[in-house]
């Protein structure tokens, strides 16, 4: 498959470790933030979303905090499978539009 | 509930040429964003469209251009190719600004 991103920063874990995956964002007007997976050949998949009202989310196996502080945002992946290998990317966006920001995305390779 | 589809997948052309790629959101989905993913520039906002109205416009010369139809399908042209259009171009579509993004597989084009 093609490659998304040819010096992208990689983050390696072992099989059923816990993956944190962070990202600074730009826009101190974002209100609106989303984690994307996206594998080789395919479009990015949504994972997981948050608001600007809130600091942390949880979905199945996935965290996502975010720090408006420091403007930055961090998704956790519990217990990392090899099907969890993939470029991560972060988005934001405003209220008043759906024009979405993305980060550079790290690759995450999950070894045995 | 059908995901995005974008056809046709793979197209290659030569400069000078242009070429037309088509988006078919989600159903019940009104806004259609399209972007251009390079692994250089990563992933870059080319146009926004709600109800068949261009609703936000990125940074892209005038040779990139789109349009929504009633039924929210939407077209983006690009005339002139350049060995630089070379890329993945990616739809997304959404219920309105401010709900999650849903990504199509993408369409890979390469201009030679």
């Amino acid at each position: 498959g093609e490659s998304v991103g040819l010096h992208l920063p990689t983050l390696s874990v072992q099989e059923g470790d816990n993956s944190i995956i962070n990202c600074a964002y730009s826009n101190s007007a974002s209100d609106y933030f989303i984690w994307y997976k996206q594998e080789s050949g395919k479009g990015p998949q949504f994972i997981i979303d948050i608001r600007s009202n809130m600091d942390k989310r949880q979905g199945q196996r996935v965290t996502v905090l975010l720090n408006k502080t420091v403007k930055h945002l961090s998704l956790q992946i519990a217990a990392t499978q090899p099907g969890d290998s993939a470029v991560y990317f972060c988005a934001e966006t405003g209220r008043d539009t759906d024009k979405l920001i993305f980060g550079t995305g790290t690759r995450l390779q999950v070894f045995p | 509930k059908a995901g995005v589809t974008q056809t046709p997948r793979y197209l290659i052309k030569t400069r000078g040429q242009q070429v037309t790629l088509s988006c078919s959101p989600i159903s019940g989905h009104r806004s259609v964003s399209w972007y251009q993913q390079t692994p250089g520039q990563g992933l870059q906002f080319l146009f926004e469209y709600f109800s068949e109205t261009q609703r936000n416009k990125g940074n892209f010369p005038g040779r990139f251009s789109g349009r929504q139809f009633s039924n929210s399908r939407s077209e983006m042209n690009v005339s002139t190719l350049e060995l630089g259009d070379s890329a993945l171009y990616l739809c997304a579509s959404s219920r309105d600004r401010g709900f999650e993004q849903f990504f199509g597989p993408g369409t890979r084009l390469t201009v030679l």
